[in-house]
C-alpha cells in the first residue's frame, strides 16, 4: 500500500522555539494532506486540510498563525509550530489523501519544555 | 454533519476468544467506512474498509467488519484474538459528497489477557 512518512519521529524543544515537521507521501501524489493532533488516550483531531499550491484550511479553534502549514509539492506538506509553548506538546498525524483513502504518517511526538 | 460513536473505550478479552468492537455512526448523506489500528507511539494502520458490495468486509490480521445500513453500524470482529492485537481501533467515515475529510470515533482499547 501507499507509505507517508513523517519527519521527525520525535522532537524536544524550548518554549519560545518553532518547529517544522515534514509529511511526506513516498509513492503517490497527494493533492491533499491533513494534520491532526492527538491526546493521550484521545481519538484524532483534526487541526487542517492541506491543499497543494493553496491555502490550508484550518478547522475551528485551530490558530493558523501559530500552526502554518504549508503544501508546496503534491508530495510534501509541513506543518510549522510557532513559538511553542508547553500545550503544544501533542502527537501530532499526518495523513495523504489517495481516492477514497487516507494513509497515515507514523506521527511526530512534540514535547516543549 | 457526520458523528461516530464507539460505545465501548475499553475491551479486555483473553487470548483466542472471539471480539467484537462496535461501531455505529449518524450522517445525513451516504458514507464509505473505515477501521483503523493503532499501535503505541504509531500512526494509524488501515485494517479495512468498506466502499460498495458486499456488506461483510475482510481485512488484515484476520478482522473482519459488516456493514448494516439500517442499523448504522460498522462491527469489526475477530474469531480468535493474539496478544499482539492490543491496540487501540478507530472506526472512521467519510461521506460521499461534501466534506473530504475523515470523521472519527473515540476510539476502542483492546486489551489481549494472556
Amino acid at each position: 500500500g501507499a507509505v507517508v512518512s513523517q519527519h521527525p519521529s520525535w522532537v524536544i524543544c524550548k518554549s519560545g522555539t518553532s518547529v517544522k515537521i515534514e509529511c511526506r507521501s513516498l509513492d503517490f501524489q497527494a493533492t491533499t494532506m491533513f494534520w491532526y493532533r492527538q491526546f493521550p488516550k484521545q481519538s484524532l483531531m483534526l487541526m487542517a486540510t492541506s491543499n497543494e499550491g493553496s491555502k490550508a484550511t484550518y478547522e475551528q479553534g485551530v490558530e493558523k498563525d501559530k500552526f502554518l502549514i504549508n503544501h508546496a509539492s503534491l508530495t510534501l506538506s509541513t506543518l510549522t509550530v510557532t513559538s511553542a509553548h508547553p500545550e503544544d506538546s501533542s502527537f501530532y498525524i499526518c495523513s495523504a489523501r489517495e481516492g477514497w483513502e487516507q494513509y497515515f504518517g507514523p506521527g511526530t511526538r512534540l514535547t516543549v519544555t | 454533519a457526520q458523528s461516530v460513536t464507539q460505545l465501548d473505550s475499553q475491551v479486555p478479552v483473553f487470548e483466542e476468544a472471539p471480539v467484537e468492537l462496535r461501531c455505529n455512526y449518524s450522517s445525513s448523506v451516504s458514507v464509505y467506512l473505515f477501521w483503523y489500528v493503532q499501535y503505541p507511539n504509531q500512526g494509524l494502520q488501515l485494517l479495512l474498509k468498506y466502499l460498495s458490495g458486499s456488506t461483510l468486509v475482510k481485512g488484515i490480521n484476520g478482522f473482519e467488519a459488516e456493514f448494516n445500513k439500517s442499523q448504522t453500524s460498522f462491527h469489526l470482529r475477530k474469531p480468535s484474538v493474539h496478544i499482539s492485537d492490543t491496540a487501540e481501533y478507530f472506526c472512521a467515515v467519510i461521506p460521499q459528497t461534501g466534506a473530504n475529510n475523515l470523521f472519527f470515533g473515540t476510539g476502542t482499547r483492546l486489551t489481549v489477557i494472556p
